[in-house]
């Protein structure tokens, strides 16, 4: 079956601490994404990638970095100037990122600060 | 500023009854706007996309409207079931743009 698959589930941050979320589409999708969660927002767009080789900042990509070396992955650094990490991290992908192509999302990872 | 709110946090109603959520979105001019699912711990998942020549879409139990004038799009569900209940979430995509999320709408539908 094809789908995206993050990981891990949850995952825990210590103070000053870089971690790496994992998003991996066996979709054959050429556009990637990646959101933020927060109870009662919307979902916020961190970054996406429409090529490999190729992605741009989103609204709040500030303490957030991305790679897009392969098609089918997308992994998401949270580095310690991010200081307000705590939130449900989403990945999704379309085919070419167009308006009229619904986005498949993951089972998100669910970050804390210890 | 650009908006996009979703009527209420959280919406009950009966089995069997329509229930009725709506999304309206200010200094937006969206080209599509699509609806999805989300349940607790998960990633969302599609379920419609209505484009901005079109008045409605319909699948199964599930309806969507779209008015460019009042600028609001109504996410209906007939015959409803417990087993609808879950967090429903509008999107839209402007030209130039990505998508923007709505907050969502909990929906509870009680037996």
């Amino acid at each position: 079956d094809g789908g995206i698959t993050q990981s891990p589930k949850y995952l825990f941050r210590k103070e000053g601490q870089n971690v790496t979320l994992s998003c991996e589409q066996n979709l054959n999708h050429d556009a990637m994404y990646w959101y933020r969660q927060d109870p009662g927002q919307g979902l916020r767009l961190i970054y996406y990638s429409q090529i490999v080789n190729d992605f741009q900042k989103g609204d709040i990509a500030e303490g957030y970095s991305v790679s897009r070396e392969k098609k089918e992955s997308f992994p998401l650094t949270v580095t310690s100037a991010q200081k307000n990490p705590t939130a449900f991290y989403l990945c999704a992908s379309s085919p070419q990122g167009a308006g009229n192509q619904p986005q498949h999302f993951g089972d998100g990872t669910r970050l804390s600060i210890l | 500023s650009q908006k996009i709110e979703q009527n209420s946090e959280a919406l009950n109603i009966q089995e069997g009854k329509t229930a009725t959520l709506t999304c309206n979105y200010t200094n937006y001019s969206p080209a599509y706007l699509q609806w999805y699912r989300q349940d607790p711990g998960r990633g969302p998942v599609f379920l419609l996309l209505i484009r901005e020549n079109e008045k409605e879409k319909r699948k199964e139990r599930l309806k969507v409207t779209f008015d460019t004038t009042l600028k609001q799009s109504l996410f209906h569900i007939t015959a409803s079931q417990p087993a609808d209940s879950a967090t429903y979430l509008c999107a839209l995509w402007d030209y130039g743009q990505n998508f923007v999320f709505g907050p969502g709408t909990r929906l509870s539908v009680l037996p």
